[in-house]
């Protein structure tokens, strides 16, 4: 059966500090790759998403950036950290196919990050 | 362009209650695939159901049920009996296709059920 490992569960940065966040998926290859941030507790915003190796897709402009160096993990990364970066980001994988939209995301546990 | 409404931010109910989450999609696509997730408090992400487009029969699984109906671009989801445990924030989903065939999905703002004992 498939997994997904996400980590660290907390995170408590100070301001323009350096963030990494990874992601791994077990049992299955070549999946699509997301990250989604969810703020003050409530919509889920995509962040990054991927579809292979070193193949990142970006959706929203801003200090984030992301990486896929190898085909089950991905991470998330910013050089300095802003106050607006807190919130609860949450990595997903989804099966990666032609017909991989009618395939449901499965997420991880997710990073709570406070940025101080 | 995609999007999902959830008009209900929050609701409350009293437990063994009935309660119906309501969920308004947009697309232009005729083939597209809508989903619901839960959000319990621990904050991960539980996929619940999956209906695509061409399938509009009502799905019934244990307490819960969902009702999809293209002509109102609706998929509600109803807990019927409703207890402590659905304490959660649900979303409601969107995927269509794009180009590459993949394509993330897009969820409403989420509407959060309160069941009180």
């Amino acid at each position: 059966s498939q997994t997904i490992h996400q980590w660290p569960a907390t995170l408590v940065q100070p301001v323009g500090s350096p963030l990494s966040l990874e992601c791994t998926v077990e049992g299955t290859s070549n999946p699509n790759l997301y990250w989604y941030r969810q703020a003050a507790g409530r919509g889920l915003q995509l962040l990054f998403y991927s579809v292979g190796i070193g193949q990142i897709s970006s959706e929203v402009p801003q200090n984030l950036s992301a990486s896929r160096p190898q085909d089950r993990q991905f991470i998330l990364s910013s050089k300095k950290l802003l106050l607006s970066d807190s919130g609860f980001y949450l990595c997903a994988w989804r099966r990666g196919s032609g017909s991989g939209y009618n395939s449901p995301l499965h997420f991880g546990n997710g990073t709570r990050l406070t940025v101080t | 362009a995609q999007k999902v409404t959830q008009a209900q931010t929050e609701i409350s109910v009293v437990e063994k209650e009935d309660v119906t989450l309501d969920c308004v999609y947009e697309t232009r696509d005729t083939t597209y695939y809508l989903f619901w997730y839960k959000q319990p408090p621990s904050g991960e992400l539980v996929f619940l159901i999956r209906r695509n487009s061409f399938d509009e029969q009502n799905e019934i699984s244990g307490r819960y049920s969902w009702n999809f109906q293209k002509s109102t671009s609706s998929f509600n989801f109803t807990i019927t009996a409703s207890q402590v445990v659905d304490s959660a924030v649900y979303f409601c989903a969107l995927s269509e296709p794009r180009g590459s065939g993949n394509t993330p999905l897009v969820f409403g703002k989420g509407t959060r059920l309160s069941v009180i004992a």
